[in-house]
């Protein structure tokens, strides 16, 4: 099955900087890559997802790169504000009936 | 006009007892996920269902039985509650072959 790698667990930046969190998978057939922001205490919200067709995609100061061929995806946050502190999961799935296999998580802290 | 919600919020409760967690949605979904989220923050898929059907059930132990009485509820039962049982659970839906999982509030289960 799949199998989904996140790097780092833990990331800390100053405001203004930006964050990079970077994700792999195992499975070739996989071709929808979200990634999910859990504040403390809250549910998982997706932030922005992308799909195998697609390079890259940007929402804002959010982007997202994929590439398939190295089987790896990455989450850029530009000018990082406090308020993106948070933890960052970064999944995967082959599209259908699967469920979300998901990464470990990324704990962000945004220091003001 | 809440999407997906859970209830409990929280629930307490000793080693051994029996005890339920309600899901239902609202947003039309045919497909419904339980996970769990352990101390550590990691997200693992324990059960799918599509139109009321079982489609998925990961290596859970069998005191664990999700019931779905229509595809809008997907509640969750757990016998002989065991400490390792504490965690969050997390109750998502989905449209089939559709894209974003939609998170309700999660429920914060402790076995004492």
């Amino acid at each position: 099955g799949e199998n989904v790698e996140q790097h780092p667990s833990t990331l800390s930046v100053q405001e203004g900087d930006s964050a990079v969190i970077k994700c792999t998978y195992s499975d070739s057939a996989s071709n929808y890559f979200p990634w999910y922001k859990q504040e403390l205490g809250k549910r998982p919200q997706l932030i922005i997802d992308i799909r195998s067709n697609v390079g890259e995609k940007k929402d804002q100061r959010i982007a997202v790169t994929l590439n398939k061929t190295a089987k790896h995806f990455s989450l850029h946050i530009t000018e990082t504000q406090p308020e993106d502190s948070a933890v960052y999961f970064c999944a995967a799935r082959v599209m259908g009936n699967t469920p979300l296999v998901f990464g470990k998580g990324t704990r962000l802290s945004v220091i003001a | 006009d809440t999407a997906v919600s859970q209830t409990p919020k929280y629930l307490v409760t000793q080693m051994g007892n029996d005890k339920s967690i309600k899901c239902e949605q609202n947003l039309g979904h045919d497909t419904m996920y339980w996970y769990k989220q352990d101390s550590k923050k990691f997200l693992k898929i324990m059960f799918s269902y599509n139109n009321k059907e079982l489609i998925i059930n990961e290596t859970v132990p069998n005191r664990f039985s999700p019931k779905s009485p229509d595809k809008a509820h997907l509640n969750l039962h757990i016998n002989s509650l065991e400490l390792g049982d504490s965690a969050v659970y997390f109750c998502a839906s989905s449209l089939l072959g559709g894209h974003e999982q939609f998170f309700g509030p999660g429920t914060r289960l402790t076995v004492l």
